[in-house]
């Protein structure tokens, strides 16, 4: 898993409630990535960072925030959960810098679900 | 706006038999086509990628031919195995954009039977 950690990797919990991802990684990569996979879309992008307390919006950000104080953690947190936020949230980070390398690498996943 | 068109969504091949999963996309900006492998509760693995200044790559049982004039690319996998059965993504990324982050595809579930 590329030296990446999630957690919590499993998490049930109630509508209108706040939730708090961690994607943690010890390689000191600068890009980080949360993408979530649902049935029939594939993996879309919700926020990336591209350095410590440097973030921007992907695809599918609205409902969700993220933070970077530190290099090797990047927190991905719902403000009040909704049910169609059901889904498996991974981690994901890019080794390379500038254009010459471009693989993306993904942490184990968490599945949230929110009833 | 889907920007990457996976097909099929589900293939069952033989054991010995060649799967073929294809990829197409709209972006000509695109310039970086990977391919992961999913199991079952495990995070997509980086299985193999193309730049689009070669129309082929090899590593091991697994090719990626890549067709730049009609926009899409595909995966070939060699002898195929039951350990090879996975949910396979292809995905594409532009180089010069700021966050080099990866569009993919909806993902293929390929079943290779004994």
């Amino acid at each position: 898993d590329a030296g990446i950690t999630q957690s919590p990797r499993h998490k049930v919990t109630e509508t209108g409630t706040p939730v708090t991802l961690r994607c943690h990684q010890t390689e000191n990569h600068r890009y980080m990535y949360w993408y979530r996979q649902d049935p029939g879309h594939g993996l879309r992008l919700i926020h990336y960072s591209y350095g410590v307390k440097d973030t921007d919006k992907g695809e599918v950000s609205d409902g969700y925030s993220v933070s970077r104080s530190k290099t090797e953690d990047f927190l991905l947190t719902l403000e009040s959960a909704t049910s169609s936020q059901t889904s498996v949230y991974f981690c994901a980070i890019r080794p390379g810098s500038g254009q010459g390398n471009l693989e993306q690498y993904f942490g184990p996943g968490t599945r949230l679900t929110v009833t | 706006q889907q920007q990457v068109k996976q097909s099929p969504q589900s293939l069952i091949v033989q054991k010995g038999g060649i799967p073929i999963i294809n990829c197409a996309y709209e972006n000509t900006a695109f310039d970086y086509f990977p391919w992961y492998q999913q199991f079952p509760g495990k995070g997509p693995a980086l299985l193999i990628a193309i730049r689009p200044d070669v129309s082929e790559k090899k590593e091991g049982r697994f090719t990626i031919s890549f067709n730049k004039s009609a926009k899409q690319f595909s995966l070939h996998i060699m002898d195929s195995q039951p350990g090879d059965s996975a949910t396979y993504f292809c995905a594409a990324s532009i180089a010069g954009a700021g966050s080099y982050q990866l569009t993919f595809g909806k993902g293929t579930k390929l079943s290779v039977i004994p």
